[in-house]
């Protein structure tokens, strides 16, 4: 079976600052790790996702993440902050590269921007 | 592309009570859609998985005669809470995997906006 499990309902952090929202897998196979977000009202958008082709996944929004094996580990960050990045992120684990069988989330963290 | 619709948007309704809601791929065709649910503070947990034409596949733990899913068309896939309860009170989200197209990846969900049910 797999699992995510994301450190932090709520993070806050202050506009310009870096955000650093924490995920950790556990997987009995090689698993496909996925960032997602949701903006209130809206449904999950895809951020990003490690696919195996590489370590350290760029998204979208200048969102990125690293999988470490070692940590099992599947952080999300961003250098900076903006006010729009303020939303609901969940990390997600599953069998298929793209996502599109079965998703198992995490419980999600909702992150504030403050000025 | 790849926008997942969901009606109604939250719906209120008594005990005993039936409640439909409805899940719409607008600009692309899916095969599959699935049902989640999320409540406070939790996961969103797979309930089903639906194909167009067929019998929907439900997790374990999941009623299939309380919530039935229905496929008929490559667009449209509802959730009916049948006899609902106060327990069944929850936020109701489906996503869709496309069937391929413009800006549409046949290995990706689109997620709709989600249902919010309160049962009284």
């Amino acid at each position: 079976a797999q699992s995510v499990t994301q450190l932090g309902s709520h993070v806050s952090v202050s506009e310009g600052a870096l955000v650093l929202l924490r995920c950790n897998y556990s997987s009995s196979v090689p698993p496909y790790l996925f960032w997602y977000v949701q903006y209130p009202n809206q449904g999950l958008q895809l951020l990003l996702k490690y696919t195996s082709a590489a370590t350290l996944v760029k998204g979208i929004n200048g969102f990125e993440a690293e999988f470490k094996k070692s940590e099992t580990s599947f952080h999300l960050t961003k250098p900076s902050a903006h006010m729009s990045d303020a939303a609901e992120y969940f990390c997600a684990v599953s069998e298929s590269p793209g996502g599109g069988n079965k998703l198992t989330f995490g419980t999600g963290t909702q992150l504030k921007v403050e000025l | 592309g790849a926008v997942v619709s969901q009606h109604p948007s939250w719906v209120i309704c008594k005990s005993g009570t039936s409640v439909k809601i409805e899940c719409r791929s607008l600009d692309f065709q899916a095969t599959t859609m699935f049902w989640y649910r999320q409540f406070p503070k939790q996961s969103l947990m797979l309930m089903a998985t639906s194909n167009e034409g067929s019998k929907a596949t439900y997790e374990q733990g999941v009623e299939k005669d309380k919530f039935l899913i229905n496929h008929a068309s490559l667009t449209l896939s509802t959730l009916t809470v049948t006899s609902a309860h106060p327990e069944d009170s929850s936020f109701y989200i489906c996503s869709a995997r496309g069937g391929g197209g413009k800006e549409v990846r046949t290995d990706t969900q689109y997620f709709g906006p989600g249902t919010r049910l309160t049962v009284l």
